[in-house]
């Protein structure tokens, strides 16, 4: 059981756009910035978005991030084949890095 | 170029050790907190211990504390992490991770991973 709720799996067509929702609570997100990992097929997690909505070089801006509350939505668009991968959000709770449990994103 | 490499993973049986190491390139490592995450065989990242750029500071996750032992040798560019008393549900890809700036923030690189099979 994740601290942080995400739903197992989206999907969308190519082209088309995508939202990615992590909820959380006062003590994580409600206090905390939030960040979000792309997880590509047999590859290490890397780094999607950082401090609620900022991309990292090289991260297109198809990517989007933000935060109300103590949840965030990650948002995709122009979705391509490529971007088929698990994505988690992240953020710190009482010293303690928490995940969601992760949503795969499938394109039609 | 920043680059992370595990090493060390294997088979190991139950009740046994393991150490693994990283070895980090391509920026200033001591500068830098540095975390370990895992993450079972079909399943999602677990966060195991963030620990200081001078290894003065360590956060554990609670299911680990006792069994794991994080530390870094800053002159050799490495994170180390011993795992003892290690059971079937060890069983995961460890990865480390590069913190971004400050001790808690999000982690902006990630080396490949090292498997570790606990299984008699």
């Amino acid at each position: 059981q994740s601290v942080l709720t995400q739903p197992p799996s989206v999907s969308a067509a190519p082209g088309q756009k995508v939202t990615i929702s992590c909820s959380g609570s006062s003590s994580n997100i409600g206090s905390n910035y939030v960040s979000w990992y792309q997880q590509l097929p047999g590859t290490a997690p890397k780094l999607l978005i950082y401090e609620n909505n900022k991309r990292p070089s090289g991260i297109p801006d198809r990517f989007s991030g933000s935060k109300s509350g103590t949840s965030a939505t990650l948002g995709i668009t122009g979705l391509q084949t490529g971007d088929e991968a698990d994505y988690y959000c992240g953020t710190w709770d009482s010293k303690a890095l928490v995940f969601g449990g992760g949503t795969k994103l499938t394109v039609l | 170029e920043v680059q992370l490499v595990e090493s060390g993973g294997g088979l190991v049986q139950p009740g046994g050790s393991l150490r693994l190491s990283c070895a980090a390139s391509g920026f200033t490592f001591k500068n830098y907190a540095m975390s370990w995450v895992r993450q079972a065989p079909g399943k999602g990242l677990e966060w195991l211990s963030t620990i200081s750029g001078s290894g003065s500071g360590i956060n554990y996750a609670d299911f680990v504390k006792g069994r794991f032992t994080f530390s870094r040798d800053n002159s050799k560019n490495t994170l180390f992490l011993q795992m003892n008393s290690l059971r079937a549900e060890d069983t995961a890809v460890y990865y480390c991770a590069k913190v971004r700036v400050t001790y808690y923030e999000e982690l902006d690189y990630w080396g490949q991973g090292t498997l570790v099979t606990v299984s008699s």
